[in-house]
């Protein structure tokens, strides 16, 4: 099987600017989350979706959203992008258990 | 809301010595996440746990339900094994797994 893949890998933005990031789960999970990793607050949970619907939500402003299609493709967007905002995105997918399966991720610079 | 404590923060150890990383969380959980991080690069799930033991190669990962509490083993240790190591439990105990609460992860440094 394939496993999750993220694109793009890379990304340079400038502040203002509006970014989607993309994430294909592994063939038959239906359940994608969304993560961020900065070097100062580490790993944290944006939001998980799961047969389209949004079933939790982290700390993030409103500038961070995201979606989910019927074949299960998942997208971020995050709008007005600030400086803080340059970090690795990371997705992971899961069947309805307790695996997560994650992706390599997508490193944002914002300028 | 979930608590992960990893320990150390950092290990530095000499090639083939054995390897032990601790996490504790504070509510109770059905599975627990060992990833590792190399640097620049993507994260890889090492384990997923839920009782007893696993083990894969030379990684052994335990897990003790009442005490709230995982190790992370590395036996014969290996330079290539040099990496972040995070343990990840979920938000709330047995509920959704996709909102993982992370801990700061150790930043494993194995010398030849």
């Amino acid at each position: 099987k394939a496993g999750v893949t993220q694109t793009p890998r890379y990304l340079i933005k400038t502040r203002g600017q509006q970014v989607t990031l993309s994430c294909s789960p592994i063939s038959g999970h239906r359940s994608v989350s969304w993560y961020q990793q900065t070097p100062g607050q580490g790993l944290q949970f944006l939001f998980e979706y799961f047969s389209e619907t949004q079933r939790n939500k982290g700390n993030f402003p409103g500038r961070f959203s995201g979606r989910q299609f019927s074949n299960s493709r998942s997208e971020m967007n995050v709008s007005t992008l600030e400086l803080g905002d340059s970090a690795l995105y990371l997705c992971a997918s899961s069947p309805s258990s307790y695996e997560q399966y994650f992706g390599p991720g997508t490193r944002l610079t914002v300028t | 809301k979930n608590e992960v404590e990893q320990s150390p923060q950092n290990l530095t150890a000499q090639e083939g010595e054995f390897i032990t990383i601790n996490c504790s969380y504070s509510v109770g959980i059905s599975a627990l996440h060992w990833l590792q991080q190399h640097p620049g690069g993507g994260i890889v799930s090492l384990f997923m746990l839920s009782s007893g033991k696993k083990k894969h190669g030379r990684l052994i990962a335990t897990i003790n339900i009442q005490e709230k509490h995982s190790s992370l083993h590395i036996t014969a240790s290996h330079p290539r094994d040099s990496a972040v190591y995070i343990c990840a439990a979920p938000d709330r105990g047995g509920g959704s797994q996709g909102n993982l609460i992370f801990g700061k992860g150790t930043k494993l440094s194995v010398k030849p």
